[in-house]
């Protein structure tokens, strides 16, 4: 247990559907993050907030949508999605003046 | 040719060797992170260091700035360090988040 939990941990979706993944630090961070790995691939870095405000987006494409309506909280909204999103999506967190980041266990998201 | 470089990839080996995996990068960095993989896709933080070397039980990273060259070493391995071990970089400056860039990751096997 890092102290980030994610939700839902698997998710089936059509290309059609809305879905939302969740993400809940209880550390005190400031900082959360969204991960894209794929398979045969680095993680990429999707999204960075600190203290609330984007700070990063790294060139993601808009049928994912980022919200943090807290420190403590952030979700990743999905629409429209097509079967190469397919992957593992991790959340971490980290303090402003500690780098040290904590991931969360993940969603395995599969599109058909 | 990505901006960290892990060696090897892949490494199966048997209990009670000692192991050794490398990672080269080629930008500037505030720190260097080991992370560990297990199947199932949860990743904890192993180490995070931006000079010299850190011990915490039977594992070991070294890093030369100079050279933008880190070791993680594991001694007395055990089938219970199989996972995969990424290295990842901070190019963040001082506090704040931290984007963090990451090496392909090295698949370990430890065969009892």
């Amino acid at each position: 247990e890092t102290g980030v939990t994610q939700t839902p941990r698997h998710l089936v979706m059509g290309m059609t559907n809305k879905k939302s993944l969740k993400c809940e630090q209880h550390l005190g961070h400031n900082a959360m993050y969204w991960y894209k790995q794929s398979a045969k691939k680095p993680l990429e870095l999707m999204f960075v907030y600190n203290f609330k405000e984007q700070t990063e987006n790294n060139s993601v494409p808009s049928r994912f949508s980022p919200e943090c309506p807290n420190s403590s909280h952030l979700f990743l909204h999905l629409h429209t999605l097509q079967p190469e999103d397919s992957a593992l999506y991790l959340c971490a967190s980290s303090h402003h003046i500690a780098p040290e980041q904590f991931f969360g266990p993940g969603t395995r998201l599969t599109v058909l | 040719k990505n901006e960290v470089e892990q060696s090897p990839q892949n490494l199966t080996a048997q209990e009670g060797e000692f192991i050794t995996i490398n990672c080269s990068y080629s930008v500037g960095i505030s720190a260097l992170h080991w992370l560990q993989q297990h199947p199932g896709g949860g990743i904890v933080s192993l180490f995070m260091l931006s000079s010299g070397k850190k011990k915490h039980g039977r594992l070991i990273a070294t890093i030369n700035i100079q050279e933008k060259h880190s070791s993680l070493h594991i001694t007395a391995s055990h089938p219970r360090d199989s996972a995969v071990y990424i290295c990842a970089v901070s190019k963040g400056e001082g506090q704040g988040a931290q984007k963090l860039v990451f090496g392909q990751g090295t698949r370990l096997t430890i065969n009892p």
